[in-house]
């Protein structure tokens, strides 16, 4: 069973838009939320990151908001661009192991 | 720059082969994992080792070992292929030590079994 739930599976944007990613979780003893960014042939890669103690991070167009009491964080992609096409997958570390959401397929459209 | 290397990208192997998929890293980083990536299910973690000779099963570990002989090549290994293995294979490697030892990824090998 996937600990860490994520949605939606893909969404289309046009450029310039917002693009929103939700992920939930259940288990309290993660401590660590990245998400990752993958492009087509390649290694997911880190994008951002925030700990639970934290309700926001910003990274240039790129935000994390984080809601403990909910169990429950969402990365927004801001005035998005053609190139931040690519798959998008939360995490939440427990035990020094990442769990990954199952995916979002992000298409921004020119 | 960080860097993991995969041997293969695409793999074709017969239902019942013994199958070797390495990894190698070059930053002498202590952790090493082993992830197979399905659509709709995103990445889920098989093996892992954080050090050398030491290993711990992941999340789906049935089917698979692995062997750690040297710090730098993690080597994961199918005894007898089935057509259900057939999936996106991605190494990772990080730094023990600090707080958020991010995960850094190769570029993922492609195994088809027929």
């Amino acid at each position: 069973q996937q600990q860490v739930k994520q949605s939606p599976q893909s969404l289309i944007v046009q450029k310039g838009g917002i693009s929103i990613i939700n992920c939930a979780y259940e288990n309290t003893a993660f401590d660590y939320f990245p998400w990752y960014q993958q492009f087509p042939g390649k290694g997911p890669a880190l994008l951002i990151a925030i700990r639970p103690d934290v309700s926001e991070k910003k990274e240039g167009r790129f935000t994390i908001s984080f809601n403990k009491s909910a169990k429950q964080f969402s990365l927004h992609i801001m005035d998005s661009q053609p190139g931040d096409s690519a798959t998008y997958f939360c995490a939440a570390r427990g035990d020094y192991k990442l769990s990954f959401g199952a995916g979002t397929t992000v298409t921004v459209r020119a | 720059d960080v860097k993991v290397t995969q041997s293969s990208r695409y793999l074709v192997k017969r239902t019942g082969e013994k199958v070797f998929l390495e990894c190698v890293q070059d930053m002498d980083h202590e952790n090493m994992f082993w992830y197979r990536q399905d659509p709709g299910l995103g990445l889920r973690l098989i093996y892992f080792s954080y050090d050398v000779k030491m290993k711990e099963k992941g999340d789906i570990p049935e089917g698979y070992s692995v062997s750690r002989e040297k710090k730098e090549r993690f080597s994961l290994i199918l005894e007898s292929a089935s057509t259900n293995q057939t999936s996106m294979y991605l190494c990772a490697s990080s730094r023990t030590g600090g707080f958020y030892n991010e995960q850094f990824f190769g570029p993922g090998t492609r195994l088809t079994v027929l």
